[in-house]
């Protein structure tokens, strides 16, 4: 009865290849967040998502880019893979806000070789 | 510069053993938020604190803002081996932004 679900789980790239993580959810939330979790960083954000076709850079944005055509779609699309783009990307949504928390998907391990 | 410093980094106790972490930054946030993640699994939201002083308690965790806004901590009484995982902090500095999140405490909790 996940409410949000994020595709593939996994994957494995290589290097200079454009790759494309989604994030699906039934919740009719507005707010939708891409974050990386890396060993020694925690979580920093990628790009938010504020309404349909609504977005904003987060902390760490370059060599990332987000669409939002749909309430429920959130894509993150790596423009052309780098090894130090290697990690775990997390998804997550909020109907009202940051005050309010945050449901997160189970999350992407990515590999690029 | 990370906003929110968690400590410490690493707790490994016994059950039954009670622990705090803490959450500390110099900037004030108008809520902080305390997530618990599990291996190979996203956060999962425990609690929200949005007034300065506010206590809140949740079965054997007690969450504390602190009175200026800028830091918070979690206490956990009589560990248990489920309470094994990943403890994050999160900060929002003002509505409409997004969540700043600390790096985490990785607890183990031994039987």
């Amino acid at each position: 009865d996940a409410g949000i679900t994020q595709s593939p789980r996994h994957k494995v790239t290589e290097t200079g290849t454009p790759v494309t993580l989604r994030c699906h959810q039934t919740e009719n939330h507005r707010y939708m967040y891409w974050y990386r979790q890396d060993p020694g960083h925690g979580l920093r954000l990628i790009h938010y998502s504020y309404g349909v076709k609504d977005t904003d850079k987060g902390e760490v944005s370059d060599g990332y880019s987000v669409s939002r055509s749909k309430t429920e779609d959130f894509l993150l699309t790596l423009e052309s893979a780098t090894s130090s783009q290697t990690s775990v990307y997390f998804c997550a949504i909020s109907d009202r806000g940051t005050n309010y928390g945050y449901t997160f998907g189970s999350g992407t391990r990515l590999t690029v070789v | 510069t990370q906003l929110l410093e968690q400590s410490p980094q690493f707790l490994s106790i016994q059950e039954g053993e009670n622990l705090t972490v803490y959450c500390n930054s110099s900037s004030v946030f108008s809520s902080l938020q305390w997530y618990r993640q599990e291996p190979g699994e996203g956060p999962v939201l425990l609690v929200t604190v949005v007034t300065g002083g506010e206590v809140k308690k949740l079965k054997r965790l007690t969450f504390q803002f602190g009175d200026a806004r800028k830091d918070s901590s979690l206490h956990i009484t009589a560990a248990q081996p489920g309470d094994t995982g990943l403890y994050l902090c999160a900060g929002a500095r003002q509505a409409g932004t997004a969540l700043i999140f600390g790096k985490g405490t990785t607890l183990s909790v031994s039987s």
